[in-house]
């Protein structure tokens, strides 16, 4: 089955810094992947997604992922954190749900610390 | 555009007792999900519905867990009894469609879930 690695469970940088969360997946054919951010006390929103229209994957708020295929990843990044970053970020992959749709799978999950 | 609602925001109930959530989906959107996010840990999914019709419900703890969408569009998930590993946030979303036979696959949005803790 489909399912998605996240690289370290927290993640700091000091604000302006770049910004690197690591995703990789596990899968025979290219998948739907996703980035969604969650802020405390907050549902989750859409960063960006893949769909294999192209590699890199420029979402909101500054943030960008490459899907790599040799790699199995699609990480995501952003050239200089701001401290309105800081949250928890999750990547997903869309996977075949019951007889006929998608359902997404999500990682355990990454929390920036951003440090003045 | 409305976003999806969910209500009660927080809750605390005591172990074996029952408790009912409620998600209003986006208007329009004929799929929708129940997730539960236990602190620390990804959403895992408990239930997907389109329209009216259960699409998969293979990780829902039927013993106590239920979720019903009668009219196609608002829905409640039930836990009844509740035990102290049901805390958790639960996050309703939805999506347009999922169909994969045509491998059209749609944004999910969600809300911003229910807090419940059971002591």
């Amino acid at each position: 089955a489909q399912s998605v690695t996240q690289l370290g469970s927290h993640v700091s940088v000091s604000e302006g810094a770049l910004v690197l969360l690591r995703c990789n997946y596990s899968s025979s054919v290219p998948p739907y992947l996703f980035w969604y951010v969650q802020y405390p006390n907050q549902g989750l929103q859409l960063l960006l997604k893949y769909t294999s229209a192209a590699t890199l994957v420029k979402g909101i708020n500054g943030f960008e992922a490459e899907f790599k295929k040799s790699e199995t990843s699609f990480h995501l990044t952003k050239p200089s954190a701001h401290m309105s970053d800081a949250a928890e970020y999750f990547c997903a992959v869309s996977l075949p749900s019951g007889n006929s749709g998608y359902a997404l799978n999500f990682g355990k999950g990454t929390s920036l610390l951003v440090t003045p | 555009e409305a976003g999806v609602a969910q209500s009660p925001r927080y809750k605390i109930i005591e172990k074996r007792q029952s408790v009912a959530f409620w998600c209003n989906p986006i208007s329009g959107h004929a799929t929708l999900y129940w997730y539960q996010q236990i602190l620390g840990q990804g959403p895992k999914l408990l239930i997907q519905f389109q329209n009216n019709g259960v699409v998969d419900d293979s990780q829902l703890p039927k013993d106590r867990f239920s979720a019903e969408r009668l009219k196609g569009v608002d829905s409640t998930l039930k836990i009844q009894p509740a035990k102290l590993e049901d805390s958790a946030v639960y996050l309703c979303a939805s999506s347009l469609y999922q169909l994969r036979h045509l491998t059209l696959n749609t944004e999910a949005f969600f809300g911003q879930g229910t807090r419940l803790t059971v002591v």
